[in-house]
């Protein structure tokens, strides 16, 4: 079945650290790719995603690219902020299901930013 | 004001209970989903509604129950509550997605429960 792999941290960066959060993934389709935001005490957004191969998401900074040959989406951001720190879930979709194209996340990498 | 919320958003319960978490949108989205969250395994999808007609189960439904009373609100229930049911449950509601297109979902605040 499908599944979603990252690393789950959690993850302390300096101020202006360059960040990488790893996920790959495992699909029998051809799915789109995501990633959520979670800030403390709220719930998921999205913040960025993917729907085919080398499409590159980007959202306030950060930038992940659907890697099919590696089936991969790391998550990349050049100079992290103290209000960059949450945790962030990869997750995937699987568009060739005629059923509901359940989405499924991974386990979340934590991260926190210090000054 | 929020386009999904839910209540309450904390909740303390012991075992033996029966418990209802409600959620309620705004953004007038047909499909509608409960999940909850545990830490290292992420989300998993308790139950889903496609509209106000169809309900289905997730992978994880057994020990809860849904309704849907109406296009906007969606309730969770647990029947007899036990401690393995303490997590932190979200709702999430997403729109019928565009040819090609995969849907994005728009999640609630959460409601972290407890089971003694």
């Amino acid at each position: 079945g499908n599944s979603v792999t990252q690393m789950e941290g959690p993850v302390t960066l300096s101020e202006e650290a360059f960040l990488t959060i790893n996920c790959t993934y495992t699909a029998t389709g051809y799915p789109s790719l995501f990633w959520y935001v979670q800030y403390p005490g709220e719930g998921l957004q999205l913040l960025l995603k993917a729907t085919k191969a080398d499409d590159k998401g980007s959202n306030k900074g950060f930038e992940a690219t659907y890697r099919k040959e590696t089936t991969s989406f790391h998550l990349e951001k050049g100079s992290v902020q103290v209000s960059d720190s949450a945790v962030y879930f990869c997750a995937l979709s699987d568009l060739l299901k005629t059923s509901y194209d359940k989405v499924i996340f991974g386990p979340g990498t934590s991260l926190s930013v210090i000054p | 004001d929020a386009d999904v919320t839910q209540t309450p958003r904390n909740r303390i319960t012991k075992t033996g209970k029966r418990i209802m978490l409600e959620c309620s949108q705004t953004k007038g989205h047909d499909r509608m989903y409960w999940y909850r969250q545990d830490p290292g395994l992420g989300l998993r999808l308790i139950y889903y509604s496609f509209d106000v007609k169809d309900i289905n189960k997730g992978e994880i439904s057994d020990g809860y129950s849904v309704s849907r009373q109406a296009q906007a609100k969606f309730s969770l229930s647990l029947e007899s509550a036990i401690p393995n049911q303490t997590a932190l449950y979200f709702c999430a509601t997403s729109d019928l997605p565009l040819a090609g297109e995969t849907d994005t979902q728009y999640f609630g605040p959460g409601t972290r429960l407890t089971v003694l």
